[in-house]
């Protein structure tokens, strides 16, 4: 157990609706990032979160977006669902002692599975 | 241009015996960072070892080593006395120190798929 929780563990929904996928990180992690894993795309980086405040942005859709709150959790909200966005969300955290030293690892949760039918 | 390749697609190993997972990395930044992830079916990611551009000597954790070799850009995996839990995908991964765009991003390999025969 990573100690990063994300709900809900799977999710079904239908083309154009809207779903929150919610995260967790770690006791005393914060920054929080998301990741996309999907079979054309592989794994890829979303959006990073650093105590409250967007960091960095990676290969993330206008129809997303995320935040991150004052109690740290995250939410990634994602709209105007298409088929191609089925895929398999990870939420990460790490400590980030703000350096960005590389040696920070980051602790994955178990993922929400999205499916859009 | 890649990063991070994992050249091997699948990989059988019997049980009890030692096998080595392939990452090749491209980067230009002097300081960056190595990692290796497992994926089992079940979906999660579990973080197995770490290994730091500067670091002298190869990272191990358990069962885990990381044959680095820093010229070569290569930061392959060795799983010693494969036991059939250790059946799953394995992700290579780096972590830039500035990177444009994606600054502490992970960038991840394709993976490997290890199959453990008894």
């Amino acid at each position: 157990d990573s100690g990063v929780t994300q709900t809900p563990k799977h999710l079904i929904t239908a083309t154009g609706q809207r779903v929150t996928l919610r995260c967790s990180p770690r006791s005393g992690d914060l920054s929080v990032y998301w990741y996309q894993q999907s079979l054309d795309q592989g794994l890829q980086f979303l959006i990073q979160y650093y105590n409250g405040e967007e960091r960095a942005k990676g290969n993330i859709l206008e129809r997303f977006s995320a935040q991150q709150f004052p109690d740290l959790h995250s939410e990634l909200n994602l709209s105007s669902l298409e088929l191609g966005d089925s895929a398999l969300y990870f939420c990460a955290s790490s400590v980030e002692s703000g350096g960005g030293g590389v040696e920070e690892t980051q602790y994955f949760g178990p993922g929400t599975r999205l499916l859009v039918l | 241009a890649q990063k991070i390749t994992q050249t091997q697609p699948g990989m059988f190993v019997q049980e009890k015996e030692a096998v080595t997972l392939d990452c090749t990395y491209d980067t230009s930044d002097p300081s960056y960072g190595l990692f290796w992830y497992k994926q089992p079916s079940s979906g999660e990611m579990i973080f197995l070892i770490y290994q730091g551009s500067y670091d002298q000597q190869n990272a191990t954790e358990g069962r885990y080593s990381l044959n680095f070799q820093k010229a070569r850009k290569s930061a392959n995996l060795v799983i010693s006395a494969s036991q059939l839990g250790d059946s799953a995908m394995y992700f290579c991964a780096m972590r830039e120190a500035r990177f444009s765009g994606g600054y502490n991003k992970l960038i991840f390999g394709a993976g490997t798929r290890l199959a453990v025969h008894p």
